[in-house]
């Protein structure tokens, strides 16, 4: 079965750092890329970045850039996302999804990508 | 960033009735357009990816369609279980943005 698999929720203090996790399983985790969603409370989907695993090349959203890291470590087929120091507004459910790509031909060959596995949520609560 | 936009933002519906939802992108986005619900207190479950490509697995009483700038979410017969949260997401450009929302609930 195809799984992503997170890591439990958090609880800490602004100033703090966290690193949170996602371990892929049943499928060639260095195949997909692996993006971060964040969902704050009563609010709508956030979409952070993504990282390929296979060479842990990352984009982001200028939203986030800065703010936090996403990294990833193939041998164990688990990526990962962390700040340095948090604030009580990264208040939030993060959710790692996996990034997969589809061909279709036309004319040319066109690529579609949308997230089609995703992991239940990392809960991270900041309060002091 | 590619801003995107949904309508209604909610709506009350009954068990059978057809629903349409409407989302928009503020430029261009061929058909990189997804759809995916979320319940209450559940990660997000894709439905449709390139604009009408149902995924599989997904009963087919949802469809997508669209291209460019306006795209829609339709469930030709609303069942309990649809009662959830609908968002549309580009995939065309990064960063992937998602439209705000669209909550569906029973009449």
């Amino acid at each position: 079965e195809v799984q992503l698999v997170q890591s439990g929720a958090e609880v800490k203090k602004p100033g703090e750092s966290l690193r949170i996790s996602c371990k892929g399983s049943g499928y060639s985790f260095t195949s997909y890329w692996i993006s971060w969603v964040r969902q704050m409370p009563g609010k709508g989907l956030e979409w952070m970045g993504r990282i390929d695993p296979s060479d842990s090349y990352t984009n982001y959203s200028p939203s986030f850039q800065g703010h936090v890291t996403i990294s990833a470590d193939k041998s164990i087929s688990t990526a990962y996302l962390q700040w340095s120091s948090l604030k009580a507004s990264d208040t939030a459910m993060y959710y790692c999804a996996r990034r997969r790509r589809i061909a279709v031909a036309g004319g040319a060959i066109y690529y579609y990508y949308y997230m089609d596995v995703w992991g239940k949520g990392t809960t991270v609560t900041v309060s002091s | 960033d590619i801003q995107m936009t949904q309508s209604p933002s909610s709506l009350s519906a009954s068990v059978g009735d057809r629903v349409t939802i409407t989302c928009r992108a503020s430029q261009s986005i061929s058909s990189y357009l997804n759809w995916y619900q979320q319940k209450p207190g559940k990660a997000p479950k894709l439905l449709i990816y390139a604009a009408s490509s149902l995924q599989s697995g997904v009963p087919s009483r949802f469809s997508g369609s669209g291209s460019g700038t306006d795209f829609t979410l339709t469930i030709s017969s609303l069942q309990p279980e649809d009662f959830a949260t609908y968002y549309c997401q580009q995939s065309y450009s990064t960063p992937g943005t998602f439209g705000p929302g669209t909550k569906v609930d029973i009449k």
